[in-house]
């Protein structure tokens, strides 16, 4: 079973506050990633980390900004929520082998 | 550019076979997945091939690359009720930093 955790897992917050998500994986993971996915539409990754202090954005524009201080952590942060950042929040990691990614069970967040 | 493209829905009967097919763009693709998501959970891998294979099988489950084409597909044989979920299709370059995903196509299974 994949050792990797997201909170919260739903969330619904006002306009203008400060939010951050959390990922955690216990699998030693350096790459972890975070992708982005509205209702019948695909997966956009949003960031991507290859270990400590690296973080890159990914194909989708995103307002939302990430730390990587810790392998285990990978949180997700928004300075100023808007109600165009209502969807859910994919956390993913991937090992050595490259192949699987593992994913977290996501939150939706809502902002109204 | 990367994209990946499948369509959003699959009904089928119990017993029968399932076929979700897959198209993506990015001819330098090394591994391409299926990935699987139930209601409420995160994405499980449920299988993967390299891009030098044509196919492969395991258990239920055979997926056909046709790379001349860049079509992807994942037969399910014997479908069951449990098999019903949202399926995505997704490639990756080697080293495989970045993995693009298409939209998924959710696979409902009448009893």
């Amino acid at each position: 079973e994949a050792d990797i955790y997201q909170t919260p897992r739903y969330l619904v917050i006002g306009t203008g506050k400060k939010i951050t998500l959390e990922c955690s994986q216990t699998m030693g993971h350096d790459k972890m990633y975070w992708y982005q996915q509205d209702p019948g539409m695909e997966l956009h990754l949003i960031h991507y980390s290859y270990g400590v202090n690296s973080t890159e954005k990914g194909d989708l524009s995103s307002e939302s900004t990430v730390s990587r201080i810790r392998t285990e952590h990978f949180p997700l942060t928004l300075e100023s929520a808007r109600p165009s950042h209502t969807s859910q929040y994919l956390c993913a990691s991937k090992g050595a082998s490259n192949t699987e990614a593992f994913f977290g069970q996501g939150t939706r967040l809502t902002v109204v | 550019g990367e994209d990946v493209e499948q369509s959003l829905f699959l009904s089928v009967r119990e017993g029968d076979s399932s076929v979700i097919n897959c198209t993506y763009t990015d001819s330098s693709s090394t591994y391409l997945y299926w990935y699987k998501q139930e209601p409420g959970a995160g994405l499980q891998l449920l299988t993967y091939i390299f891009s030098n294979m044509d196919m492969k099988q395991d258990q239920r489950l055979t997926v056909l690359l046709n790379k001349k084409d860049k079509h992807l597909s994942l037969r399910i044989a014997d479908t069951q009720t449990g098999d019903s979920a949202i399926y995505f299709c997704a490639e990756s370059k080697g080293g495989g930093f970045k993995t693009i995903f298409g939209a998924g196509t959710r696979l409902f299974v009448k009893a």
